[in-house]
Parts: C-alpha cells; structure tokens; sequence
C-alpha cells in the first residue's frame, strides 16, 4: 500500500540534543513538507521541499533543518537551538504544489 | 500572509444532526483543502476544493472562491465524525498550504 511512514510514533529527548525524525513515503510524490502542531492549534509550516536536492524554509524554520537526498525521504532535525521542541509533528506529501496534501501519522515528540 | 478563520472553534452534536462548518480566507487562492483529525492525531484529506462543490457521502463542501469562503455539510452526523476539521489554503505566492485554526466537533450517542 501506498502511503507516508513517520517513524518513531513517540520519542523522547533531554534538554540540549538534537533528533531527527523520519519521513518516507512510496506515492512518488514531488512535494513534502514538515507541519508542527501544539495542543488546540492549528498546523504550521516549518519546511518544504518541491524537488530532490532542494528545500525552502516554511514559517517556523528557526532550530529546524532538513536534507532531501532522495525522493522519498525528507528526514527533519530538531537542533538543540529550537527553544520549544514538544510537539506533535506531522510529515505530508503530495504531487505538486497544487494538489490534495497526504498525511503520514506523525511523531510526537517530548523534551524534557 | 493569508489568514484563514474557522467557525464555530466547538461544536457539539447529537447524533443524527447536520452541521456546517465556514472557513473564511483574506486573499485570492489557487488551492483549499478540508482535513479530519480524527482523536489520534490522524489527518485525513476530505476535498480538495479550490472553487465549486464537492460531495463524498454524507460530507459536502462549496467554495466560493470571489467571496473568499468555504463551507463545509456534515449530515446524519455519527460518532466517528468527531474529531477537528481543518480548512487549509494556498495563494500564488506561496508553495504550501496555510491552515486555520480548525473546527472541533463532538458528535454525541
């Protein structure tokens, strides 16, 4: 089946590390991007990227960093320089730019 | 940038009633989506639907893209409705969707 993997489901880091989180999906998408949520908010952008080999900072880029080395994986890390890093984070897909946005299930991440 | 409204923020329902949801935007856009999140966290793409009507079973949505909102119909609401529905959208000079901050329904027995 096709789809977006996010692996870990829950991870769980000290003050001062850094983590990366995992995004791989099979659809043969162009487009990923990064979502952060916090309880009761809504979805906001921290990276995009379009192609391979290139990525753009989305709205909350600050203490985050990407790489996009293949198609499928768009991994994000969460430096030690992000002030709040709990929170859920949400990996998506799509064709374009202008095409319906895929979701894959999410990390929810607690540093402590 | 373009800011997205959603109303009502809560909405509680009996089982079996209609509701609709509005997601207002300030700009012109190319692209809006509607989203569950279900309890878990899971995001499910409802409509892709940046002009005109859409119906997939018991949901609908219309877009009227010249007076910048979008309307959401859920009816014969069920318990598995619950959750919150996000509006999202995208203008020309962006490459990624913006969303509002979301609708939570709970759909009672």
């Amino acid at each position: 089946d096709g789809g977006i993997t996010q692996s870990p489901k829950y991870l769980f880091r000290k003050e001062g590390q850094n983590v990366t989180l995992s995004c791989e999906q099979n659809l043969n998408h162009d487009a990923m991007y990064w979502y952060r949520q916090d309880p009761g908010q809504g979805l906001r952008l921290i990276y995009y990227s379009q192609i391979v080999n290139d990525f753009q900072k989305g709205d909350i880029a600050e203490g985050y960093s990407v790489s996009r080395e293949k198609k499928e994986s768009f991994p994000l890390t969460v430096t030690s320089a992000q002030k709040n890093p709990t929170a859920f984070y949400l990996c998506a897909s799509s064709l374009g730019a202008d095409s319906p946005l895929h979701f894959g299930n999410g990390t929810r991440l607690t540093v402590t | 940038g373009i800011q997205v409204e959603q109303s009502p923020p809560d909405l509680i329902l009996q089982e079996g009633a209609n509701s609709t949801l509005r997601c207002n935007f300030s700009d012109s856009v190319n692209n809006l989506q509607w989203f569950h999140q279900n309890p878990w966290g899971q995001l499910i793409n409802l409509f892709y639907i940046p002009s005109g009507t859409k119906q997939n079973g018991r949901l609908s949505a219309t877009t009227v893209a010249t007076e910048r909102y979008s309307l959401l119909y859920i009816s014969s609401s069920q318990t598995t409705d619950s959750g919150v529905y996000f509006c999202a959208v995208k203008d020309t000079g962006r490459r990624a969707l913006t969303f509002g901050s979301g609708t939570r329904l709970q759909v009672q027995p």
